[in-house]
């Protein structure tokens, strides 16, 4: 069964480093998104991307964050200064054009910004 | 303001009964909603779409819409222990490229 693959599982940063988190979206999807949770907190939407630009965007997902699609498999989600708070573990998900808006979620990454 | 409202818990039941998890919404325009399972440590794992008033059952699970109560709920029959998780109801307003607006998760615990 087709599965949302994310890079790395963990990573560790110091503050003020750029990260960049990958992710490879189920192959036939068209729609592609980032969320984080902070631990103990809930899901929080970042972004969604649709035919190579962003199509809705949450109020946390200010300048320092940027998405990108930069072949025909790979989607990543940079964070160029990254702060204290940024530490959360950050999800990638994909759905498809027909069939709803039904989201499948990667493993994601857990980041730790020190 | 997009709002999902959950009952954190835990909620625990005994190994056989059936759980009952609820949730509202405050957006009347909500089209889609989701329950996902959520292990500690692990990603969300979708259980169960809703897109119309009524009853949906899948398995042991059956998910429930009302649009004028604003309410969605899900029931899990014979619930094993394996089922012990974190319940998170999501809603998409919009569809298509809209995100998901998610309850905090109710703690579910499946007692031997």
């Amino acid at each position: 069964e087709p599965e949302v693959t994310q890079t790395p599982s963990h990573q560790v940063t110091q503050m003020g480093q750029e990260v960049i988190l990958r992710c490879v979206p189920i192959s036939n999807h068209l729609y592609f998104y980032w969320y984080r949770q902070i631990l103990g907190q809930k899901v929080e939407f970042l972004v969604s991307f649709y035919n190579n630009e962003i199509s809705e965007k949450s109020e946390i997902f200010d300048d320092q964050f940027s998405v990108e699609r930069p072949d025909g498999s790979n989607f990543t989600l940079k964070i160029r200064s990254t702060k204290l708070e940024d530490s959360a573990m950050y999800f990638c998900a994909s759905s498809p054009l027909m069939g709803g808006e039904t989201q499948y979620f990667g493993p994601g990454t857990r980041l730790l910004v020190l | 303001q997009k709002e999902v409202e959950q009952n954190s818990g835990p909620l625990s039941v005994p190994e056989g009964a059936i759980a009952s998890l609820n949730c509202t919404y405050s957006d009347r325009g909500s089209q889609s909603f989701f329950w996902y399972r959520q292990y500690s440590g692990k990603s969300p794992e979708l259980i169960m779409s809703i897109y119309s008033n009524g009853d949906k059952e899948d398995g042991r699970f059956t998910a429930q819409l009302n649009k004028a109560s604003q309410y969605v709920s899900l029931l899990i029959r014979d619930s094993q222990p394996s089922d012990s998780a974190t319940y998170l109801c999501a809603v998409n307003v919009g569809g298509g490229a809209d995100g998901l607006t998610f309850g905090k998760g109710t703690h579910l615990i499946i007692q031997p």
